[in-house]
């Protein structure tokens, strides 16, 4: 079981919006630790997608975004695309167990 | 452009020692940064294992301290995960991945090996 809880799936039609949620407690999201997350598109390494809860690194498209509120952060993605379907983690760090924790991750299905 | 690369068995004997390399290029692994492994196990999420910073210093995920080694050869630009007397669940896809500085993510990872633990 996960540190931090994420949907197993989300889906939406090329053109939506789609948001995928990830809960932590007080000792990770909550206790001011930012939030970063990862695309890993089929058969490949996970790719750095978001980090410091808001940020994209050079050459991630601005479609992609991350916001971060008390315990929980989200990550939208707007003008779906049919590339955009990979499984999505989100990453953050723990103080109670002194170390880094993964979301369980998300499958994001373009219809 | 930082690149990395896993390498070692693809299977391994349960009770027997887990053994992988991560060789670096495009940066040094004595430099700035740290340096850390993850693993996938099939059909499950991602998992850290532990990470180890440029002064030595490592940190372990805490269901694992007991059986796992991080180190690095400055000579070879690698470090190397061991993981002790392995059972059927520590089969997974194991990543190394470069720590961003001064922050708790991950910026460049390997394409991941698949180690399997079976007799």
């Amino acid at each position: 079981q996960s540190v931090l809880t994420q949907p197993p799936s989300v889906s939406g039609a090329p053109g939506q919006r789609v948001t995928i949620s990830c809960t932590g407690s007080s000792s990770n999201i909550g206790a001011g630790y930012d939030v970063h997350w990862y695309q890993r598109l089929p058969g490949t390494a996970p790719k750095l997608l978001i980090y410091g809860s808001i940020n994209r690194p050079s050459g991630v498209p601005d479609r992609f975004s991350g916001s971060k509120s008390g315990t929980s952060a989200s990550l939208a993605i707007t003008g779906l695309q049919a590339d955009d379907e990979a499984d999505y983690y989100c990453q953050s760090y723990d103080s109670s167990l002194s170390g880094w924790v993964f979301g369980g991750g998300t499958k994001l299905t373009v219809l | 452009q930082v690149q990395l690369q896993e390498s070692g068995p693809g299977l391994v004997k349960p009770s027997e020692t887990l053994s992988l390399t991560c060789a670096v290029s495009g940066y040094s692994v004595s430099s700035g940064y740290y340096w850390g492994w993850i693993r996938q196990p099939p059909g499950k999420g991602l998992e850290w294992i532990g990470s180890l910073y440029h002064s030595g210093r490592t940190y372990y995920n805490p269901s694992l301290k007991s059986r796992v080694t991080i180190s690095v050869d400055t000579s070879k630009n690698h470090f190397s995960l061991k993981v002790n007397s392995v059972i059927a669940a520590d089969t997974a896809v194991y990543y190394c991945a470069r720590g961003a500085y001064g922050d708790y993510y991950f910026d460049f990872w390997g394409q991941g090996t698949l180690v399997t633990v079976s007799s």
